[in-house]
């Protein structure tokens, strides 16, 4: 298994500008999550999916957040515009229904100059 | 929000040493789980106690289960340096998906 594959590694980018991240999580997982690592703030769960719907998005920050699931292979995370408090590295993760277990991907380090 | 109250916040033991570390956390849980976090990597599950386990061992680990003292202990045997990381504890809560996470314990290994 290729394991949740989360896109780019890194970025780099101007305040204002806006921040795409990708994520495919493993195959034949239903619960997709979005977490944000900060060292002051820790893990904070920002959105999670199941079945490509969005179930609880009670942890994005502000309406320049935004994240979509338009099928079980592809996510993404959409901040516009950005500023440097959104400077984080930003997780993806899947689950089988139910288990609890999480997978996570490698990370976004996103640096909001 | 974090319920999950990891201790110490930062432990550094000598190689081949045992290396414990402490979660507590503050309501009901489903079960609680144990991930480690490499430098610059992603989390990486470890172990999944269920709430009515009291023990489980995973290779090198060994993970108990207080539910009266809601809190749980996870001890890694004959450490070495490649264990250097840091350890989180999350749990997940009844009628909740979510996971709530602890804050980690940085483990570091002396060669």
């Amino acid at each position: 298994d290729a394991g949740v594959i989360q896109s780019p590694r890194h970025e780099v980018t101007e305040m204002g500008q806006e921040v795409t991240l990708r994520c495919k999580p493993i195959s034949g997982h239903d619960y997709l999550f979005w977490y944000r690592q900060t060292m002051m703030r820790g893990l904070e769960l920002l959105i999670y999916f199941n079945n490509n719907v969005p179930i609880d998005d009670s942890g994005m920050p502000e309406d320049r957040f935004s994240a979509k699931m338009p099928n079980a292979s592809f996510s993404t995370l959409k901040i516009q515009p950005s500023e440097p408090r959104d400077s984080a590295v930003y997780f993806c993760a899947s689950s089988v229904t139910n288990t609890g277990e999480l997978f996570f991907g490698e990370g976004s380090r996103l640096t909001v100059l | 929000s974090q319920q999950g109250e990891e201790d110490p916040q930062a432990l550094s033991i000598q190689e081949g040493e045992n290396a414990t570390m402490n979660c507590s956390y503050k309501t009901s849980i489903n079960n609680l789980q144990w991930y480690r976090q490499n430098s610059g990597r992603g989390l990486v599950h470890l172990i999944l106690i269920r709430s009515n386990e009291r023990e489980k061992h995973s290779g090198r680990l060994r993970v108990t289960l207080d539910t009266s003292k809601k809190s749980s202990s996870l001890l890694i045997t004959a450490s070495r340096a490649a264990d250097t990381a840091s350890y989180f504890c999350a749990t997940k809560v009844d009628s909740n998906y979510q996971l709530i996470w602890g804050a980690g314990t940085k483990l570091i290994i002396k060669p």
